[in-house]
């Protein structure tokens, strides 16, 4: 089992919809959950941290991490087309800076 | 501020030649990271540098060596390159003290 799931997709929605995307991890000792965006063609970015579980918001994006049942979600409210990218999923352990990483969720917000 | 710089963006090699990646981070952060990523497989650890003067292998470090050369910069080397080494690198840092990671904008490679 690989330590961290996520479903690639693609997931499309019009646009002003809410994007729900998630992940699942294996691992107990992940601490510190992150959310990546990667355009087409270049790196990824940080979008949202989040440290062990509770919520946390950041105007259109909102971030959940469930320790209990070892599942993090990424909210999009009122989905424009520039956020059509692929969105990462990332989690690490205390005292660990390695990243264990998500495939990546494909997103098309259609116009 | 330039935050992660990697060079050159893109690389066409033929089977068996050499290059090297270059990176450089301006941001003061202590530990770097090379990345490969490719269709379906994500992002997989190629080699990591906690800190100045230390490497130490990832997830798929068969075929590569890195070089930590002072704090800005570590490079990635192919000393023969195959075609499965096909592929976007990138290459990361983090600060010290930190879990997140800042991404270079990548270099495409092809071997043919």
């Amino acid at each position: 089992q690989k330590e961290v799931e996520q479903d690639p997709g693609p997931l499309s929605v019009p646009e002003g919809a809410i994007v729900s995307l998630n992940c699942t991890y294996s691992n107990s000792a992940f601490q510190y959950f992150m959310w990546y965006r990667q355009y087409s063609r270049k790196g990824p970015e940080l979008l949202m941290y989040t440290y062990s579980s509770g919520n946390k918001e950041d105007g259109r994006f909102t971030a959940q991490v469930d320790k209990s049942s070892k599942y993090i979600s990424l909210f999009i409210r009122d989905s424009q087309p520039s956020d059509s990218a692929t969105y990462l999923c990332a989690m690490s352990p205390y005292g660990n800076n390695r990243l264990a990483f998500g495939k990546g969720n494909q997103v098309v917000v259609i116009p | 501020n330039a935050g992660v710089t990697q060079t050159p963006k893109f690389q066409v090699l033929k089977t068996g030649q050499s290059m090297t990646l270059q990176c450089a981070q301006d941001m003061n952060h202590n530990s770097m990271y090379w990345y490969r990523q490719d269709p379906g497989m994500g992002l997989r650890l190629i080699y990591y540098s906690a800190s100045e003067g230390t490497t130490d292998k990832g997830e798929v470090p068969n075929g590569y060596n890195v070089s930590r050369l002072n704090k800005r910069e570590f490079s990635l080397r192919l000393e023969s390159a195959a075609p499965s080494q096909t592929s976007v690198y990138f290459c990361a840092s983090t600060p010290q003290g930190a879990n997140t990671q800042y991404f270079g904008p990548g270099t495409r490679l092809t071997v043919l």
